[in-house]
């Protein structure tokens, strides 16, 4: 019963490195999104996708990029990283149909830009 | 656009006392509200959601909130808390023409012996 799983739980890259970040749900949710958490600024949406073959930007995307290949994988990109992109990331996941929200989360994804 | 404001950064609280966490959202249209809970070093889970219906929503762990359409609001309560309750609340709304939820920054409940 994995629901939700994000790869991986830690990361410190250097300026500039590139990295994927992978988010992988088993439960056939159609809607899957990426955030990332701040102090003081709750969960900011970076990128979501309403279904396989197709990604929207949310409220942060720059500097983000996503794919959604498969209807259970949904992957974050840094091309280039910057000390701004340290952050917890989260993924999540959910059904199209509103009443059966809610969105399940991951356990987050701790990354660092040195 | 949607916003969702929660004033309180931190609530101290003694166990078994009261509690309330506040919420106010804006929007111009019909709304769907959220209230998620943020253990240490954990994704978000839903505490409990209002549709539509009754404006009472009884949630887990004890938790309820009403919704006032009026007051634009929707304040989560526990008549009396645990030292498990330590944890960070979100509140979330969403609206028919959008698939997002957009999250307030949060309310860090501290709940001490």
């Amino acid at each position: 019963n994995a629901g939700v799983t994000q790869t991986p739980k830690f990361r410190v890259l250097k300026t500039g490195q590139s990295m994927t970040l992978l988010c992988a749900q088993d439960m056939n949710h159609e809607y899957m999104y990426w955030y990332r958490q701040d102090p003081g600024m709750g969960l900011r949406l970076i990128h979501y996708s309403v279904g396989e073959g197709t990604t929207a930007k949310g409220e942060v995307p720059d500097g983000y990029n996503v794919s959604r290949l498969k209807k259970q994988n949904f992957l974050l990109g840094l091309e280039s990283a910057a000390p701004s992109q340290t952050s917890v990331y989260f993924c999540a996941s959910s059904y199209f149909d509103r009443d059966n929200q809610p969105q399940h989360f991951g356990d987050g994804t701790r990354l660092s830009i040195l | 656009a949607q916003s969702v404001t929660q004033l309180d950064s931190q609530v101290p609280v003694f166990e078994e006392a009261p509690v309330e966490l506040r919420c106010n959202y804006s929007s111009s249209v019909s709304v769907y509200l959220f209230w998620y809970v943020q253990y240490p070093n954990q994704g978000l889970q839903l505490l409990l959601k209002y549709l539509s219906g009754s404006t009472l929503v009884k949630g887990i762990n004890g938790f309820e909130a009403e919704f006032n359409k009026s007051q634009t609001s929707f304040h989560l309560r526990k008549p009396s808390v645990h030292i498990s309750d330590t944890a960070e609340y979100f509140c979330a709304v969403s609206t028919d023409n959008t698939d997002k939820l957009i999250f307030g920054t949060g309310t860090r409940l501290q709940v001490f012996p």
